[in-house]
């Protein structure tokens, strides 16, 4: 299986703030690569497929970039909303899996 | 917008099986997607169980393979998951969830989740 490893695991950080998260892979998944965000209680909500396409709807400030192994996540001015759990997923090859989960909390 | 809605036991007893199904609404389930349950311990990470396309063709994680089915009803618009063998291990919020179209892409759609619990 291909494992995904987040960092940081938990990350702090104020409104306005820009935030990067890391998502490597164990081996390469060219690009293969989705983020999503979770809040509490809820179920995950997909950001970004094939490493930096926005999904429709999503705002701009959310882009992602990535190839291979490492995979970033780029949100450049939190709002009070993002404050949530995020998750990368690959789909280059069964078993699909995700990593741990970076968690984002205000500061 | 297409919606998902999971339904089943909320508990089940430890080496007994685990019945979920998922109604689709607002598209249709012979659509060119194929067709997820992911779960998620409370408290953990995410962990996907399989997928199967309207054909009934599967792919299934090989950690639960010999003991998950995943099936579909086109005349019902709906899917199905069956985990036997279950213990406390498989707790869990069970999400069902719509693939891009291409399923390498991620899941666009998600079921609000409903917790099972494997207790006796």
């Amino acid at each position: 299986d291909i494992q995904l490893t987040q960092s940081p695991s938990f990350l702090s950080a104020s409104v306005g703030d820009r935030v990067t998260f890391t998502c490597r892979a164990s081996q390469a998944i060219s690009n293969y690569l989705a983020w999503y965000q979770q809040k509490p209680g809820k179920a995950p909500k997909l950001l970004i497929y094939i490493a930096s396409t926005l999904q429709s709807g999503v705002p701009s400030r959310f882009s992602g970039s990535g190839s291979g192994t490492e995979f970033t996540l780029t949100i450049s001015s939190l709002q009070p909303e993002d404050f949530a759990i995020y998750y990368c997923q690959q789909g280059n090859s069964f078993p699909f899996t995700f990593g741990q989960g970076t968690k984002l909390e205000i500061k | 917008q297409v919606q998902l809605q999971e339904s089943g036991p909320g508990l089940v007893k430890p080496s007994g099986t685990l019945s979920l199904t998922c109604a689709v609404s607002g598209g249709s389930i012979s659509s060119s997607n194929w067709w997820s349950w992911v779960r998620q311990p409370p408290g953990k990470g995410l962990e996907w169980i399989g997928e199967i396309y309207h054909s009934g063709s599967t792919n299934y994680n090989p950690s639960l393979k010999s003991r998950v089915t995943i099936s579909v009803d086109k005349s019902k618009n709906q899917f199905s998951l069956k985990l036997s063998s279950v213990t406390a291990a498989d707790t869990a919020v069970y999400y069902c969830a719509r693939d891009r179209v291409k399923t390498s892409e991620g899941i666009d759609y998600w079921g609000q989740g409903t917790l099972v619990t494997v207790s006796s």
